[in-house]
């Protein structure tokens, strides 16, 4: 059964400052998502990894997969007010369509 | 284009009543899902279309809780006789194809009293 894992669950940052985000799985997932979710809000969709070594970026934004580790990050480089939101790693079982969830990293940036 | 939407944003039922959730998917999306998130955690997986019909019902907690698609578009998740544990964000998502990214309605937040 495959099981997901964040951590840290809560981060609280300063503005300029780096940091990273770790996602752990238990079993083969055949992909790797990454979603931001805003208080109130829905599920934005931000990243997904298909295979090992694969890394994509957005502004700020960077997520990497090591599917040999079961391991995907997320990293914030110089983090802003507005990437404050709660980030969430979900892995999918091979030949599923379930998307098996972390709990979600809420990340608070302050000025 | 559209998004998924989902209405109603937010019901307030008591505990026994029965309640009806709507999701649009966006359209052409053939596959469609419904997930159940409580505060603090994850979705969890509840129901998965694929056209017209349920291809994985086995996230529905109990017979309590239906959904249907009868046109391979619009989904109404039902869930009768509601209990307290029933509160939680309600989440639909559609995606192209079934193996493809999910995008997100805003959600149902259900309130059972």
């Amino acid at each position: 059964e495959l099981k997901v894992e964040q951590n840290p669950l809560f981060l609280s940052m300063q503005e300029g400052k780096n940091y990273t985000i770790y996602c752990n799985y238990s079993t083969t997932s055949d992909r790797l998502y990454w979603y931001r979710q805003d208080p109130g809000k829905s599920l934005e969709s931000l990243f997904v990894l298909l295979s090992n070594g694969a890394v994509k970026q957005e502004g700020r934004l960077m997520a990497s997969l090591d599917t040999k580790a079961r391991l995907s990050t997320l990293h914030i480089t110089a983090a802003v007010h507005d990437l404050s939101a709660t980030y969430f790693c979900a892995g999918r079982r091979d030949s599923n369509y379930q998307l098996i969830w972390g709990a979600g990293t809420k990340l608070i940036i302050k000025p | 284009g559209a998004g998924v939407s989902q209405t109603p944003s937010n019901k307030v039922t008591e505990k026994g009543k029965y309640v009806e959730l709507r999701c649009d998917p966006i359209s052409g999306h053939t596959a469609l899902y419904w997930y159940r998130q409580s505060l603090g955690q994850g979705p969890e997986f509840l129901i998965y279309f694929q056209g017209t019909g349920a291809a994985d019902d086995s996230g529905l907690p109990n017979d309590r809780f239906f959904a249907v698609r009868p046109e391979g578009s619009v989904s109404t998740l039902k869930i009768q006789r509601t209990e307290r544990g029933d509160s939680a964000v309600y989440l639909c998502a559609s995606s192209r194809f079934s193996r493809e990214t999910q995008y997100f309605g805003p959600g149902t937040r259900l309130l059972v009293l």
